[in-house]
């Protein structure tokens, strides 16, 4: 069955970089896109990019161009979520997801990774 | 790419219908039929209700029904049921390969 698991949680330091891995099984790695969705403390869903693991490429959204990168190992069928110069705000649970390409809708969701950034 | 406007709170008796709205520009709903809808319960990951603006998954009751007319999406829950409580979220495609979420609706049956 699809699986996306992903690293725990982490407590980081305002300024730091925190990376952020979704192990994907159960299904073609490079077949699918992943995509970074983050959830701050009672807030909502907020997208953050999304990346094509057949080598196409990566889009983020306009509020993390710059901070956010995604990448992915082929050989591992892992995606990674690095997000730099943290700043408070950015305390959220980040949850990878599965989209088949060109459907634009998510069906499976990693457990998501608590990120913390405190002083 | 601001959050697709949604209320923040709707409410219903059990057995009623409700619709939430979900409204954004003529850069994202208005230009694609790629709306998708989620619910979320505390804690856990979204659950995929509906996607390009009114198709169901397979499990996904009839009770859950999508729409779409200009930059405002719907979905409606008939027959509402206590298992429907929770968050509520669309998400559109907003061109350029990027995706935009609503600001959220919580489902309360009275």
């Amino acid at each position: 069955q699809v699986q996306l698991v992903q690293s725990g949680a982490e407590v980081m330091k305002p300024g730091a970089s925190v990376k952020i891995s979704c192990k994907a099984s159960g299904y073609t790695f490079s077949s699918y896109y992943v995509h970074w969705v983050r959830q701050a403390p009672g807030q909502g869903l907020e997208w953050m990019g999304v990346i094509h693991p057949n080598g196409i490429g990566t889009f983020y959204a306009q509020k993390f161009q710059g901070r956010v990168t995604l990448t992915r190992d082929t050989s591992s069928t892992t995606v990674y979520m690095e997000l730099s110069s943290l700043e408070s705000e950015d305390t959220a649970i980040y949850s990878c997801t599965r989209e088949t390409p060109r459907t634009s809708y998510f069906e499976h969701w990693g457990q998501g990774t608590l990120v913390t950034v405190s002083s | 790419q601001s959050a697709l406007t949604q209320p923040a709170s709707v409410s219903g008796s059990p057995g009623q219908s409700i619709t939430i709205s979900c409204t954004g520009t003529s850069r994202d709903v208005g230009s694609y039929n790629l709306v998708s809808w989620y619910h979320q319960l505390p804690d856990k990951a979204p659950k995929l209700l509906i996607y390009e603006v009114s198709e169901r998954p397979s499990g996904i009751s009839n009770r859950f029904s999508g729409s779409k007319s200009g930059n405002t999406a719907s979905l409606t829950i008939s027959g509402l049921q206590a298992e429907d409580e929770g968050d509520y979220y669309c998400c559109s495609f907003a061109g350029s390969g990027t995706y935009v979420f609503g600001t959220g609706t919580r489902v309360t049956a009275l």
